[in-house]
């Protein structure tokens, strides 16, 4: 069965590097999603991809994340210059549509800033 | 403005039941259910779109009261594989937030033998 891959499983980082977290969504999938959920919190959304455009970010997506879709398969969320705060696991989803479409969820990268 | 889960956790004997609540203080166009277990990836478990509609497979199954903004979860004869946490992701209606998915606090549901 189809599965979204996400690398690394795990990122350890000093505060102020650049980290790029990548996502292989499921190949028929057109829209694509990073969600983020901090230790022992809810499951909270960044942003969402359509047609290699931003369809909607959230407020915790500022100018220090930037989503892109370098080929056509990969999709990588960078984060140019980490806070400690964003230690979190990152979560990759992808849909086939958008409205009411079910969103399939990548294994996560665990994001450690220190 | 996330939805609001209750309740926070429950605790169970196999075999026992169960609901799980979410309740938005906006119109939703959709609620989508997961249930994430330690470590790992939340896991889908259905989507109700239309209000007053109820969906299930084996013995879980939920309902979706769209006047009222929210939607159960109800799950029957609970087996220690249901242990895991369940978060309610809502959909608001118009443009760019359909796909947007804001998720509830989460319940915590532990399956004892």
């Amino acid at each position: 069965e189809p599965e979204v891959t996400q690398t690394p499983s795990h990122q350890v980082t000093q505060m102020g590097q650049e980290v790029i977290l990548r996502c292989v969504p499921i190949s028929n999938h057109l829209y694509f999603y990073w969600y983020r959920q901090i230790l022992g919190q809810k499951v909270e959304f960044l942003v969402s991809f359509y047609n290699n455009e931003i369809s909607e970010k959230s407020e915790i997506f500022d100018d220090q994340f930037s989503v892109e879709r370098p080929d056509g398969s990969n999709f990588t969320l960078k984060i140019r210059s980490t806070k400690l705060e964003d230690s979190a696991m990152y979560f990759c989803a992808s849909s086939v549509g958008l409205a009411t479409d079910t969103q399939y969820f990548g294994p996560g990268t665990r994001l450690t800033v220190l | 403005q996330q939805p609001v889960q209750s309740p926070q956790a429950v605790i169970l004997r196999e075999g026992e039941d169960a609901v799980i609540n979410c309740s938005s203080s906006k119109a939703l166009y959709s609620v989508h259910w997961y249930r994430q277990k330690h470590g790992e990836a939340p896991v889908f478990l259905m989507i109700l779109l239309k209000g007053g509609e109820q969906k299930g497979h084996d013995k879980i199954s939920a309902s979706f009261n769209e006047k009222k903004q929210q939607s159960s979860l109800y799950l029957t004869a609970s087996q220690l594989s249901y242990s895991g946490t369940y978060f309610c992701g809502t959909e608001k209606p118009g443009g760019t937030s359909y796909g947007k998915l804001t998720f509830g606090q989460g319940t915590i549901l532990t399956v004892h033998p």
